[in-house]
């Protein structure tokens, strides 16, 4: 199975500061045939079901706010908050789905106001 | 409204069975696969199982194998699992989720979940 990997586990980030996470898989995710890597980002908000921020690593979904990017190739993934708000308070998950299943998770990490 | 609607929470007994629903509606059930990710109570997410309406065809994480059943009904565009042989730490939240694509395997649409209380 791939193993995902985020850090940090949390953060805590001023308002209107850059937030930014990591998220590292155990291979690569990138399919060299069409140059697209696996991995999506989820924001998880208590009460909620997961959000589906971002996918292909750095596409955001339709009705995502612009502040919220993805970016990284292979194994090394970053999702940036540039201007941190109130309401990006929540838990981020990064997601592969290169390979068969399982379709693994990284643990999260929880981004809080400072 | 395109959404998946999920039953209600369920307290069973350890050793016992819960069966989850997911209806869906807004769009053409048997296009999407459905399938299943859990969150136990401080943990993260957890993926279980996948279902593909069209053809009926399911996969399983291993840590389910054998405990868990994944059946339909597409006149009423509803998915169900079964997990068996229940244990304290299945309590959780459990999710149903679609896939955004056909061989793209993250999830676009969820539903709000359904908590399983495993307790004596």
């Amino acid at each position: 199975d791939i193993v995902m990997t985020q850090s940090p586990d949390s953060l805590a980030v001023s308002l209107g500061e850059r937030a930014t996470i990591n998220c590292k898989s155990s291979q690569s995710l990138l399919y060299s045939f069409n140059n697209n890597n696996y991995l999506a980002w989820y924001q998880k908000k208590p009460g909620q079901p997961p959000r589906l921020l971002i996918s292909w690593a750095s596409t955001r979904e339709s009705g995502v706010p612009d502040r919220f990017s993805g970016s990284g190739s292979g194994t090394d993934f970053t999702l940036t908050i540039s201007s941190l708000r109130a309401e990006d308070v929540a838990v981020y998950y990064c997601q592969q789905y290169y390979s068969t299943p399982p379709y693994t998770f990284g643990q999260g990490t929880k981004l809080e106001i400072k | 409204q395109v959404q998946v609607v999920q039953s209600g929470s369920e307290v069973r007994k350890p050793g016992a069975s819960v069966k989850v629903s997911c209806k869906a509606s807004g769009y053409t059930f048997t296009s999407y696969a459905i399938n299943w990710v859990r969150q136990a109570t401080g943990q993260g997410l957890q993926w279980m199982a996948w279902v593909n309406p069209y053809s009926g065809d399911a996969g399983f994480a291993q840590k389910f194998q054998g405990r868990i059943t994944i059946t339909m009904n597409t006149s009423i565009s509803t998915a169900y699992m079964e997990l068996s042989s229940l244990r304290s730490d299945d309590t959780a939240v459990y999710y149903c989720a679609r896939r955004a694509a056909a061989g793209y395997w993250y999830f676009d649409l969820w539903g709000r979940g359904t908590l399983v209380t495993v307790s004596s």
